[in-house]
C-alpha cells in the first residue's frame, strides 16, 4: 500500500540550531513534493515545492532536498527560532491522474530559547 | 486578495444529524479540495471539485458528499453523523488543482464536534 511517513515524535531543538525533518514514501512515484507548516487550530500554509528533477530548493532559512532513489525528502530550517515551532507536513501527488495532494501526518517541531 | 473562507468555524452536532460546511475559495481559483483532519489519521483527502465537477474522491463512505457552484464556492455535507466524524474539516483552493506547478491555499477549517 502507499505510505508517507514522517517522524511522529516531536523534534526538540535549541534556538539557533538546524532542524532537519524527514519525509519517506513508498509505492509512490511523485512528480513533486510540497512542504507545509501548520499551527494549532489553523489550516496548513505552503512553504516549498520541489519537483522530481530538482535535487534541492532553498527559500531564506529553508532548504528542501528530494531523493527519488531513496524515496525521501529532507526539510531543513537553519538558525531556527522559537517562532518556527509548529507541525510540518509533507505532501505529494496521489497518483490519481489529476494532481491531488496526499499528506503525511506531520512532525511537530519545538524550538526552545 | 481575500483568502479561503470557511464557515462556520465551529459546530456542535448530535449523532444522527446532518451538517453542511461551506468554503469560498480565493477569487479566480476553480479547484476546491476538502480534507478531514484528526489527531490519529492526519489530513485525509475527501474530494476535489473543479468547475463544478467532482474529479477525485477519497475513501470515505457515501455519507460524505459535496458540490461546487458556478462561482466556485463549495459545500460539503455529512449525513447521519457519527462520533468518529468529529474532526477539523479543511478546504483548500488552487487555481488549477495541478500541484506540480502551484500550491494549495487552505482555509482556517471548521471544527466539527459530534456528541
Amino acid at each position: 500500500s502507499q505510505k508517507i511517513e514522517q517522524n511522529s515524535e516531536a523534534l526538540n531543538i535549541q534556538e539557533g540550531k538546524t532542524a532537519t525533518l524527514t519525509c519517506n514514501y513508498t509505492n509512490y512515484s511523485p512528480a513533486y513534493l510540497q512542504w507545509y507548516r501548520q499551527d494549532p487550530g489553523r489550516g496548513p500554509v505552503f512553504l516549498l515545492l520541489i519537483r522530481e528533477n530538482e535535487k534541492e530548493k532553498r527559500k531564506e532559512r529553508l532548504k528542501v532536498t528530494f531523493d527519488t532513489t531513496l524515496k525521501q525528502s529532507l526539510f531543513h530550517i537553519t538558525a531556527s527560532q522559537p517562532a518556527d515551532s509548529a507541525t510540518y507536513l509533507c505532501a505529494l501527488d496521489r497518483n490519481s491522474g489529476y494532481s491531488t495532494l496526499t499528506f503525511g501526518k506531520g512532525t511537530m517541531l519545538l524550538v526552545s530559547p | 486578495k481575500a483568502g479561503v473562507t470557511q464557515t462556520p468555524r465551529y459546530l456542535i452536532k448530535t449523532r444522527g444529524q446532518q451538517v453542511t460546511l461551506s468554503c469560498s475559495p480565493i477569487s479566480g481559483h476553480r479547484s476546491v479540495s476538502w480534507y478531514q483532519q484528526t489527531p490519529g489519521q492526519g489530513l485525509q483527502f475527501l474530494f476535489e471539485y473543479f468547475s463544478e465537477t467532482q474529479r477525485n474522491k477519497g475513501n470515505f463512505p457515501g455519507r460524505f458528499s459535496g458540490r461546487q457552484f458556478s462561482n466556485s464556492r463549495s459545500e460539503m455535507n455529512v449525513s447521519t453523523l457519527e462520533l468518529g466524524d468529529s474532526a477539523l474539516y479543511l478546504c483548500a483552493s488552487s487555481s488549477t488543482g495541478q500541484f506540480v506547478n502551484t500550491e494549495a491555499f487552505f482555509g482556517q477549517g471548521t471544527r466539527l464536534t459530534v456528541v
